[in-house]
């Protein structure tokens, strides 16, 4: 059974980094195809993809965002870690991370339950 | 980067019919993923690959892919079909390779 849970601060102030923690289990990011993404949601708005890790390390990001992000994988502790500098109140949002499944194309099988990320002084 | 676009809202009476689309150029070229998300929780898989469903999912839901527009079909609709639907494609030719809709609100009368 494949879970996925996201953690870190619920509240961030202006120009912080937030780092972001995603800790799962039933499936290893060292086999072949698999991946991790990170979506994100501001209340009551669209998903909005973010980052993907595959399992030999390779990383997207989404080009208005690359900037600013960074995405690793510590395969040993079944954890990926997301990283956003220069956190603005438009940050505001629910992050998800979610498992790619191994196939030829991108798409997101198991999702985390989200964590919401406010951005306030 | 790639553009899908899905009407804000849908609305259908129980038991009826609910066609909700997502348009792209030639996304009948693409494969066509949609998720469906309830109030206060995560996106759940509800159709992979234009018209696979996952394991759990109602055969209710079924989907097509053609042309400029990929459908999302729910038939017999009930109360708890209400909800946010997504749909999403893998661009690989693109810098934004993950590309989701702007989501479409299903309102069951």
């Amino acid at each position: 059974q494949i879970t996925l849970k996201e953690s870190g601060p619920t509240l961030v102030k202006p120009t912080q980094t937030l780092t972001l923690t995603c800790t799962f289990s039933g499936f290893s990011l060292s086999t072949s195809g698999v991946g991790v993404g990170w979506i994100r949601q501001p209340p009551g708005k669209a998903l909005e993809w973010l980052a993907l890790i595959y399992w030999d390390d390779d990383k997207r990001y989404s080009p208005s965002l690359k900037s600013r992000l960074t995405i690793t994988k510590d395969t040993s502790k079944n954890q990926v870690v997301l990283t956003m500098t220069n956190m603005d109140p438009v940050d505001t949002a629910t992050y998800y991370c979610a498992h790619r499944v191994a196939t030829r194309v991108v798409y997101f099988d198991y999702w985390g339950q989200g964590t919401l990320v406010t951005v306030s002084s | 980067s790639y553009v899908l676009t899905q009407p804000p809202s849908v609305s259908v009476a129980p038991g009826k019919t609910a066609r909700i689309t997502c348009g792209g150029n030639n996304i009948g070229s693409k494969s066509v993923h949609w998720y469906q998300q309830k109030p206060g929780q995560a996106p759940v898989l509800v159709i992979y690959y234009d018209s696979d469903r996952p394991s759990g999912i109602p055969e209710r839901f079924s989907g097509s892919n053609s042309g400029n527009t990929a459908t999302l079909t729910i038939s017999r609709v009930e109360a708890g079909d209400e909800a946010d639907y997504y749909c999403q494609v893998w661009d690989s030719s693109s810098d934004h390779p993950v590309v989701f809709g702007g989501g479409t609100k299903l309102t069951v009368l």
